[in-house]
């Protein structure tokens, strides 16, 4: 039962480019979500976050917006830099409800053009 | 900030034996640690939350006497495997939550890559 669904395995943007990477969630006591980036051998490192209470955070050249009708999230990355290749993970918690526990989606690898 | 660190950062062991994993965090306290694997082109899964002074937590379907975890110290958790075999070879990460902030980021370790012999 995957409760966190990424549902493109992999997506190529040329350099300078917006990239969209999208998410889709079943449970609807999550409340909390994150993106992550991955490299191959190492740790996800920490992108960016959005609360339930908000449809929008942005930092820097990232951009999560989040649609809680349609149990979608996304990530938008402007202008991508060849940099931005790697994997990356959105991930979901049901934080009101005392649950920290991460749900990982399958993960989206970006490879960026130059 | 929000550093996190693992040791060692591979392993290869004889089948039968024994593996310690460690996990830190380097510059914040974590009540909370938590232990994923990943394996090959595969999203990561969690295995069990670790919470200081107390015992862990396992997800379904994860042998707690075969992943033993300490969380003896605020800034340091242990995943042991027992008895390792061929199937155990996996990447395993470990997280921890800061305790200081409100927030439920998670910051990930590098990761240990196992391979059992």
């Amino acid at each position: 039962d995957q409760q966190v669904k990424q549902n493109s395995p992999s997506l190529s943007v040329q350099e300078g480019r917006i990239s969209i990477l999208n998410c889709d969630y079943t449970n609807s006591m999550f409340d909390y979500f994150l993106w992550y980036k991955k490299y191959p051998a190492e740790g996800p490192t920490f992108l960016i976050s959005i609360s339930s209470i908000k449809d929008k955070n942005e930092d820097g050249r990232f951009t999560v917006f989040l649609n809680k009708s349609a149990k979608h999230l996304s990530l938008h990355i402007v202008p991508s830099q060849p940099g931005d290749s790697a994997v990356y993970f959105c991930a979901a918690s049901a934080r009101s409800f005392g649950n920290e526990k991460l749900t990982f989606g399958t993960g989206t690898r970006l490879t960026i053009i130059p | 900030g929000a550093v996190v660190s693992q040791h060692p950062s591979w392993v290869i062991c004889k089948s039968g034996t024994s593996v310690k994993i460690e996990c830190r965090s380097l510059d914040f306290q974590a009540t909370t640690m938590f232990w994923y694997r990943q394996f090959p082109k595969q999203s990561l899964m969690l295995m069990a939350t670790s919470n200081e002074g107390s015992k862990a937590t396992y997800e379904q379907g994860v042998e707690k006497d075969k992943f033993l975890i300490n969380h003896a110290s605020l800034t340091l958790s242990t995943l042991t495997v027992t008895s390792a075999h061929p199937e155990d070879s996996s990447f395993y990460i470990c997280s921890a939550r800061d305790s200081g902030r409100s927030t439920d980021t998670q910051y990930f370790g590098p990761g240990t890559r196992l391979t059992v012999l």
